[in-house]
This record gives structure tokens, sequence and C-alpha cells, in this order.
């Protein structure tokens, strides 16, 4: 069975200060996760993803990644904020085990104060 | 290289109706996902076809939703008939293979009340 918790509904930066957004994951298998992001009125974009290679992953718009086993963590990171960075993030967790759904965590709201 | 598609984006239903969501997917990708958010829950799997065949569906609710994809190229999800905890945001998405080192591509999404 695979699950991911957020552990923060919302989180508020100011611009140019570092992003912090938090993801606990567990899985039976060898997970590979995902974070996403949802813009008002945009669909799913793929920030970034975890598939068994290099620990540390960077994605668009300058957000990395670091997935850490013994902590069982996933935690989502940027230097600086912008504000086009509002919006809401979704962790994602799926099993490398033959077939397996995604399984989203409830979503981090980010706010973006100037 | 067109996303997948989703329509209509919003649609307002009462009670009882019923309403028909359409996906189309990005071409050539075989699998293709729908997955919902009702209000303050998680987005959660509701069924994967891989062509025109259903892989997994164990995420319906009830027998109230029917999806299909004839061809195995655009989906349907027809709501039959709607009840008010049918409300959400209802994506699909589409992938080449199962996923992993390809990801998947999702739609913008359709908002359905049920009022």
């Amino acid at each position: 069975a695979q699950s991911v918790t957020q552990l923060d509904s919302h989180v508020s930066v100011s611009e140019g200060t570092p992003v912090l957004l938090r993801c606990n994951y567990s899985s039976s298998y060898s997970p590979s996760l995902f974070w996403y992001v949802q813009h008002p009125n945009k669909g799913l974009q793929l920030l970034l993803k975890y598939t068994s290679a290099a620990t540390l992953v960077k994605g668009i718009n300058g957000f990395e990644a670091e997935f850490k086993k013994s902590e069982t963590s996933f935690h989502l990171t940027k230097p600086s904020a912008h504000m086009s960075d509002a919006a809401e993030y979704f962790c994602v967790v799926t099993e490398n085990s033959g077939y397996s759904t995604l399984t989203f965590g409830k979503g981090t709201m980010l706010l973006v104060s100037p | 290289e067109a996303g997948v598609t989703q329509f209509p984006s919003h649609s307002v239903i009462e009670k009882g109706q019923t309403v028909t969501l359409r996906c189309d997917p990005i071409s050539g990708h075989d699998n293709l996902y729908w997955y919902r958010r009702v209000m303050g829950k998680e987005i959660k799997f509701l069924l994967h076809f891989v062509k025109e065949s259903k892989q997994d569906e164990s995420g319906m609710p009830n027998n109230r939703f029917l999806a299909e994809r004839t061809g195995g190229t655009y989906s349907t999800l027809k709501v039959q008939p709607a009840e008010l905890e049918d409300s959400g945001v209802y994506f699909c998405a589409s992938s080449q293979a199962l996923a992993l080192n390809y990801g998947y591509t999702f739609g913008s999404g359709t908002r359905l009340t049920v009022v």
C-alpha cells in the first residue's frame, strides 16, 4: 500500500524568501515520487519526479526536491519565491511494482506576498 | 504537441440529471486515466484505460459512473443520475507507457457542480 502526507495545508512566504513544502510518503515497494502544481483554472503540471536515479531532483522554475529514504520524505524547495509561484502543490507517490496508480497528497496552497 | 483536453471546463447540473465529460488524450498515448477531486479531499483515482480496454476501474465510486473509450482515442465519463456528492473536479491524464519514466500529462479538469 502507498500513501502520502503533505504536512501543511497552507504555506505563506514573502517574495524572495525560500520555499519549503513538506511531504512524507509510505510505500511497500520502491517508490516513484512526483510534485505537481496547479495554478488557478489550469491543469496539473509536473514540476519534477524521482524514479530511483539521483536523490536530488531538479525541476522546472527553480524547484528541487530531495528523496530521503531514511526519513521517507520528499520535500520541495526553492531558494527564492516569486509571485508567480502562488499555486497549489501536490506530492504524489506510485510504486515501482508492475502496475500502480498515483496516490496524491491533500495539497499545499502556497501564498506569496510582495 | 497538443496537451490533454477536457470538455467542458465547467458544468452545473441538477441532481438527477445526466452529465457526460470528455477527455482527449495526447495523440499516441495508449494509457488514459480519470481522477477526481471532491471538495476538501485528495485527488483520487477512478479508472485506467489501456487503449480501449479498462485496465483498472477499482476507483469508480458506484454504478452511476460509466466510462468508455471507443477506438482507444478519446474517453467519456458519464454520470447518471448525478448526485450532490458527485460535485468536484474531474481530471483526465494520459501517458505513453505505464507512467514512471514518462510521467503523466494532465488536462485542466472539468469542474462539475450538482445542485
